[in-house]
């Protein structure tokens, strides 16, 4: 099975920073890469696909960059509603894995 | 709208039996993979099962393998999990979700939760 491993496990951050979340792969994964958000009590919602596509209705504040191993998503200038849980996940062989989750917390 | 929407949870014993039950709207269902998703409280997301739009190719977890079962029926835009021989550890909120662009998944129910407990 690929491990998908996000860093750091949590950050505190303000309205207005650059926040990076990182992703590896324990095996190359080409593009195969999806980051979601999650808020409590609420389902994940997409943000990102194929590693830099981002889903339609996602602000372009978030990004995402990689391919084979390391990826990273980026929220440019973090809103109040950003503050969540962001998962990466891969899909380049079953069984599809996510990362622990990376939760954003205000500082 | 494209909607996804879980039916079927609730508290069963262990060694029991549920099934749970996604209704699709708002698009053509049957040319969509289709995902079970869940979260076992205070937890993460794990991937439980997928199955093809024609219902041709399934794949489980491990960790419920021989004991969950994934159908579909794209006449009623529906996927079911009939879930077998219930453990604790399968507590949690399952979500359906459709695979997308990459199989990713970008359409998902609210969640039904599933309780095992004596």
């Amino acid at each position: 099975d690929i491990q998908m491993t996000q860093s750091p496990s949590s950050v505190s951050a303000s309205v207005g920073d650059r926040v990076t979340i990182t992703c590896r792969a324990s095996q190359g994964i080409s593009s195969w890469l999806a980051w979601y958000q999650q808020k409590p009590g609420k389902a994940p919602k997409l943000l990102i696909y194929t590693a830099s596509s981002l889903q339609s209705g996602v602000p372009s504040r978030f990004s995402g960059s990689g391919s084979g191993t390391d990826f990273i998503l980026t929220i440019s200038s973090l809103q109040p509603e950003d503050f969540a849980t962001y998962y990466c996940q891969q899909t380049y062989s079953f069984p599809w894995t996510f990362g622990q989750g990376t939760k954003v917390e205000i500082k | 709208e494209v909607q996804l929407v879980e039916s079927g949870g609730g508290l069963v014993k262990p060694g029991g039996s549920l099934r749970l039950s996604c209704a699709a709207s708002g698009f053509t269902f049957s040319t969509y993979n289709m995902n079970w998703v869940r979260q076992a409280p205070g937890k993460g997301l794990e991937w439980v099962s997928y199955i093809s739009g024609s219902g041709s190719k399934i794949y489980y977890a491990d960790s419920v393998k021989g004991r969950f079962t994934l159908s579909r029926d794209n006449v009623k835009n529906s996927l079911y999990v009939q879930m077998n021989s219930l453990r604790a550890e399968d507590t949690a909120v399952y979500y359906c979700a459709r695979a997308g662009i990459g199989d990713t998944m970008d359409v998902w129910g609210q969640g039904t939760t599933v309780t095992v407990s004596s």
